[in-house]
């Protein structure tokens, strides 16, 4: 069955360091892969793609992803973090085939000045 | 601008009431999603439309109730038999094609009282 796992629930960094947020992806069939962002009480912006042309995806707000199909892995970097930044973000799988989108449990990303 | 429209930003129920939450869309998509939210679970799949006057069970459909009678209207009703319904309910949307990703709305927050 096809599963979402992002590794820590909370991430602390200060501002203007590396920002790292961890997923891992298990599907059986090629993966569409997602990374979303939420702010309190919002609902939840698109940041991110891939979409198997590159592995390397450029997303919003200077974020990106790098798709390595051996570690079934799918993590989000930003290099220098900004107050701004701080918000839920939740990894995303989907597959073709099938319907229905599989969210991780989402990591809060805590920036201090 | 195209988006989802949910309505009321938040709500209050009493025990064994039923209320309906809104979920409009002006996106052209033909998909349709009910996501419920709770603190450190992600997200959840309630109901899911694919194509008017079609509905589809998720995760967690037990207790709401969904119609499907116009392209752009997607609403939930959450009805008494769901005995925990505090939450915060996301609704979304995608064109047939998943590989775009979701659009959400900015979410109704439902409280017990």
């Amino acid at each position: 069955a096809q599963s979402v796992t992002q590794l820590g629930s909370h991430v602390s960094v200060s501002e203007g360091a590396l920002v790292l947020l961890r997923c891992n992806y298990s599907s059986s069939v090629p993966p569409y892969l997602f990374w979303y962002v939420q702010y309190p009480n919002q609902g939840l912006q698109l940041l991110l793609k891939y979409t198997s042309a590159a592995t390397l995806v450029k997303g919003i707000n200077g974020f990106e992803a790098e798709f390595k199909k051996s570690e079934t892995s799918f993590h989000l970097t930003k290099p220098s973090a900004h107050m701004s930044d701080a918000a839920e973000y939740f990894c995303a799988v989907s597959y073709t085939g099938g319907f229905k989108t599989i969210f991780g449990a989402g990591t809060r990303l805590f920036v201090k000045a | 601008d195209g988006g989802i429209t949910q309505s009321p930003k938040y709500l209050f129920r009493k025990e064994g009431q039923n209320v309906t939450l809104s979920c409009e869309q002006n996106l052209n998509h033909d998909a349709m999603y009910w996501y419920r939210q709770d603190p450190g679970q992600g997200l959840r799949l309630i109901y899911y439309s694919q194509i008017v006057n079609d509905f589809q069970k998720g995760d967690i459909a037990e207790g709401y109730s969904v119609s499907r009678e116009k392209k752009e209207s997607f609403p939930l009703t959450v009805t008494s038999a769901q005995k925990n319904p505090t939450a915060f309910y996301l609704c979304a949307s995608s064109a047939t094609d998943r590989f775009y990703g979701y659009t959400f709305g900015s979410g109704t927050r439902l409280t017990v009282v």
